[in-house]
């Protein structure tokens, strides 16, 4: 069975800090891994997503990640936090191969990021 | 906008009653996804398409529940004898087949259930 955990419910930043929303998974083989924004009254949108090669990963609107095997750890990283990035982030895993094939992504719980000004 | 829609947004019914939500996707893609999300909660995967074919369903989804998606294009999502339980925000998703492509997700359909 596959499993993600993000273990801060909240995460509160000051305008212009860097911030950081932890992600960490469980599963018996390779992952895919993504990290989702929801915003209020709005559908989850993707940010970015982990495969494979670089462990750093770029995505929208500044954010990136850092995929780290031997941690089992995906966070996700701005280096400067705008009070518009206040929202719910929702880390997510796939495991790669295996038989049958799933392609059903198993999401964490969800971080609420707080940006004060 | 091309996006995720859903209908409808907002659903009250009586213990009960049947209810069914539509989902229309991205036109392009052929995976179509169906998941439940509570408050304080991720999304829970219910079931998923790819084109017509319902190729997974999760132990979540109890025989009250039934999904179609009969021309691989939009799907419904129906609810028999609805329960205080099926309160929940109800999100469809979609994306190109393929393991690495990125889902795009619905504005979801919000379920009061009295």
């Amino acid at each position: 069975a596959q499993s993600v955990a993000q273990p801060e419910d909240q995460v509160n930043v000051a305008e212009g800090n860097p911030l950081t929303v932890k992600c960490t998974y469980s599963v018996s083989g390779n992952p895919y891994l993504f990290w989702y924004v929801q915003y209020p009254n709005r559908g989850l949108q993707f940010l970015l997503k982990y495969i494979t090669g670089d462990n750093l990963v770029k995505g929208s609107y500044g954010f990136e990640a850092e995929f780290n095997k031997s941690q089992t750890s995906f966070h996700l990283k701005k280096p400067s936090a705008l009070v518009s990035d206040s929202a719910l982030y929702f880390c997510a895993v796939i495991k790669i191969g295996g038989t049958g094939g799933s392609y059903i992504p198993t999401f964490g719980r969800g971080t609420s990021l707080i940006v004060h000004p | 906008d091309t996006g995720v829609s859903q209908d409808p947004r907002h659903k009250i019914t009586k213990r009960g009653q049947n209810v069914t939500f539509r989902c229309d996707p991205i036109s392009e893609h052929n995976r179509l996804y169906w998941y439940r999300q509570t408050l304080g909660q991720g999304p829970e995967f219910l079931t998923y398409f790819q084109n017509e074919a319902q190729l997974e369903k999760s132990r979540l989804l109890s025989d009250r529940f039934s999904a179609e998606r009969p021309k691989g294009s939009f799907s419904t999502l129906e609810i028999q004898r609805t329960e205080q339980g099926d309160s929940a925000m109800y999100l469809c998703a979609s994306s190109l087949a393929g393991l690495r492509d990125e889902q795009y997700f619905g504005p979801g359909t919000r379920l009061t259930v009295t």
